[in-house]
């Protein structure tokens, strides 16, 4: 079964540089969720859409910015990179027509190092 | 949100049975609970959700008390390859097509030979 698609799986940056990670949910998927993950640390949920429009707001800094296209894929841009942006960043996927319940399918994440 | 509260660790010898209890005190009546396993560096994979009494499928069992204020997550007879982070997550519909997961710390079971 196709999964969730995430590009790139790696990325390095500098301090101060932009990054743009995409996500490719799963087909007759419309909703996906952003979620951050430092070394060590619990995943944490950044910002979520559903059909086009942002539909929720975690702890997503004002630096960040992200948004989901007419295909359903959705981008997450970054700038004014620091060096605690270090981490991986995982998008998953739901379907709330499938259940009530919004099952969330995450993808392989990226790994972004900031230096 | 409902915070959830789950052993930080758990050890268990291969073919063993494995029950990590999750506590959810605050669950809403809405609420579904559900378990991911998470492998370092991979994406959480979604194992088992219920919303009460028994759930099974091919990879484990989810019982949840009348009360719902509890879950527990059965791994019949592990496998090394059952070494993982465990997550309890209750989910809490937004009302925009939104059902966020707050993350809380899970349960690093480590199977041993």
């Amino acid at each position: 079964a196709a999964g969730v698609i995430q590009s790139p799986r790696h990325l390095i940056k500098e301090k101060r540089e932009t990054a743009t990670l995409k996500c490719y949910p799963i087909p007759r998927h419309d909703t996906v969720y952003w979620y951050q993950q430092g070394p060590g640390q619990d995943p944490q949920f950044l910002i979520s859409f559903y059909e086009k429009m942002q539909s929720d707001k975690g702890s997503i800094p004002d630096r960040f910015s992200a948004q989901q296209f007419s295909d359903y894929h959705s981008e997450l841009n970054m700038s004014s990179l620091e060096l605690g942006d270090s981490a991986l960043y995982f998008c998953a996927s739901a379907s709330p027509i499938s259940s009530s319940t919004d099952t969330q399918y995450f993808g392989p994440g990226t790994r972004l190092t900031v230096l | 949100l409902a915070k959830t509260t789950q052993p930080i660790s758990m050890d268990s010898y291969e073919g063993q049975e494995v029950n990590i209890t999750c506590s959810h005190n605050n669950i809403a009546t809405n609420d579904y609970i559900t378990w991911y396993q998470q492998f370092p560096s991979q994406g959480p994979r979604f194992i088992i959700q219920g919303y009460k009494t028994k759930v099974t499928n091919e990879v484990a069992s989810l019982f949840i008390p009348a009360d719902r204020k509890s879950s527990t997550l059965s791994l019949p007879r592990v496998s090394l390859s059952d070494t993982a982070v465990y997550y309890c997550l209750v989910g809490a519909h937004t009302g925009a097509g939104s059902y966020q997961l707050t993350f809380g710390k899970g349960t690093k079971l480590s199977v041993i030979p």
